[in-house]
């Protein structure tokens, strides 16, 4: 099946600094990447769509500005996470969508990273 | 907008089925899907519903009505493994396809 990495899994940073965190389609091309951020015992939200060569589309709420997301490629997109402080600590989830998959399981997740900011 | 709705927490005994039913509002439907998630870990897909009627795959089973705005996960001879959350999302008629996610249900199996 697809397989979506993540890098840094985990990370612990200090606040003023920015963190970068990279998802990768490991067997599959995806023009169309997905970025979830999750608080301990709640559901996913989606924070943006990451599109393959162009902006990346924020949803109501998220900064643009701290949470710069670039797709760069068909197999990479990076969310960095400029200037982070402790109230930005979660679980971040990147999701892909497979070019040639079929629609049912178009989405494909990756394992997460745990960011603390300290 | 989305709005999804799950139970927030259910407990069911080991052997047993249990139902978890998600409600939604949404401005445009393109399918719902359910995914498993044990704690710390990427949610791992279940099912997917675009039409009205029942999946059934194993042990899981999910339902749509979708003039209802409605769905369920259904789970059969529960293990002690089943225990983690649920997450109903709903796939929106928007260009990117976006998913969005209920608040999920957090199952607890027993013995």
């Amino acid at each position: 099946g697809a397989v979506v990495s993540q890098h840094p899994s985990r990370v612990i940073c200090k606040s003023g600094t920015s963190v970068k965190i990279e998802c990768r389609s490991l067997d599959f091309q995806a023009t169309t990447m997905f970025w979830y951020r999750q608080f301990p015992k709640k559901s996913l939200m989606l924070m943006a769509t990451s599109n393959e060569g162009s902006k990346a589309t924020y949803e109501q709420g998220v900064e643009k500005d701290k949470f710069l997301i670039n797709h760069a490629s068909l197999t990479l997109s990076t969310l960095t996470v400029t200037s982070a402080h402790p109230e930005d600590s979660s679980f971040y989830i990147c999701s892909a969508r497979d070019l040639g998959g079929d629609a049912s399981y178009e989405q494909y997740f990756g394992p997460g990273t745990r960011l603390t900011v300290t | 907008g989305q709005n999804i709705d799950q139970p927030t927490e259910m407990t069911a005994t080991e052997g047993a089925i249990v139902q978890i039913n998600c409600t939604y509002q949404t401005s445009g439907f393109n399918g719902l899907f359910w995914y498993q998630q044990h704690a710390g870990e990427a949610p791992t897909f279940l099912s997917y519903n675009v039409l009205d009627g029942l999946e059934e795959k194993g042990r899981f089973s999910s339902f749509l009505s979708r003039s209802k705005g409605y769905s369920y996960l259904l789970l059969k001879e529960l293990q002690m493994k089943d225990s983690a959350s649920y997450l109903c999302a709903v796939r929106a008629r928007t260009g990117a396809n976006n998913l969005f996610f209920g608040t999920g249900t957090r199952l607890t199996v027993i013995p």
